[in-house]
C-alpha cells in the first residue's frame, strides 16, 4: 500500500531533551515536506526537500531540522524541544513539485512540557 | 502567499450534492488549488487539484472561477463518510512548493 509512515504517533517529552520523528514514504516520490498544525493557525510549513540532500526551509523552520540522505526518508529533528513545540506534526510527499497531490501521514502528537 | 478564505462550516443532507467554496484573490498564475479532507486523528487526504481548467475524478469535481478568484468543490452525492474538515490549499511555487491552507469548511451530513 502507497503510504507515508510517521513515527512515533504520540510523544510526550520534557523540555530540552533532544527527539526525533521518522518520516518515510514507499512511493518514490522527489518531493517531501513536514508541516505543523495547531488550533486557530491551520497547517504550516517547517521545512521541505526537493530531493535527496535538498532541503530548504519553510514557513515556521526555528528550533527545527531535517535531513534526507535517502530518498524514502526526511526525519524532523528538534535539538532541543520547547513547549511552544507543542503540536500535531504531518509528513507529506509528493512525485515530484507542482502539478501534484500531496500524501500525508497520520501524525505525530507531541507534547513538550 | 496566497490566501485562501472558506466558510467555517456547511450541512447538507445525504445524497445530496455538496458545493463547497473557497476563495482565493490572490492567487498567482502558476499557482495550483488543492483541496484536502481531514477526518479527527487523521491526516490530510488529498481529494483533488486543478490550475486552470474544470477538474473531475471519482472522489469530487473541481470548478475554478475563469478569473481564478475562487473555486468549488463538488461532492456530487454526499455520504455520511464525507463528514470531514475540507481544505481549500493554494500551492505556492515560489515557496518551497508549500500548501498555503484555508481554516477549512465543517462538514456535516445529516441522513
Amino acid at each position: 500500500e502507497a503510504q507515508v509512515t510517521q513515527n512515533p504517533r504520540y510523544l510526550i517529552t520534557v523540555t530540552g531533551k533532544k527527539l526525533t520523528v521518522t518520516c518515510s514514504q514507499n512511493m518514490n516520490h522527489e518531493y517531501m515536506s513536514w508541516y505543523r498544525q495547531d488550533p486557530g493557525l491551520g497547517l504550516r510549513q517547517i521545512y521541505y526537500s526537493m530531493n535527496v540532500e535538498v532541503t530548504d526551509k519553510g514557513d515556521v523552520p526555528e528550533g527545527y531540522k531535517v535531513s534526507r540522505k535517502e530518498k524514502r526518508n526526511f526525519p524532523l529533528i528538534l535539538e532541543s524541544p520547547s513547549p511552544n513545540q507543542t503540536s500535531l506534526y504531518f509528513c507529506a510527499s509528493s512525485p515530484y513539485r507542482g502539478g501534484y497531490g500531496y500524501t500525508f501521514g497520520s501524525g505525530t502528537r507531541l507534547t513538550v512540557v | 502567499d496566497a490566501k485562501t478564505t472558506q466558510p467555517n462550516s456547511m450541512e447538507s443532507n445525504e445524497e445530496e450534492p455538496v458545493h463547497l467554496p473557497c476563495n482565493h484573490s490572490t492567487i498567482s498564475g502558476t499557482d495550483y488549488i488543492h483541496w484536502y479532507r481531514q477526518l479527527p486523528s487523521q491526516g490530510p487526504e488529498y481529494v483533488i487539484h486543478g490550475l486552470t481548467s474544470n477538474v473531475n475524478n471519482r472522489m469530487a469535481s473541481l470548478a475554478i472561477a475563469e478569473d481564478r478568484k475562487s473555486s468549488t468543490l463538488i461532492l456530487h452525492r454526499a455520504t455520511l463518510r464525507d463528514a470531514a474538515v475540507y481544505y481549500c490549499a493554494a500551492l505556492d511555487s515560489n515557496s518551497g512548493y508549500a500548501l498555503n491552507f484555508g481554516k477549512g469548511t465543517s462538514l456535516l451530513v445529516t441522513p
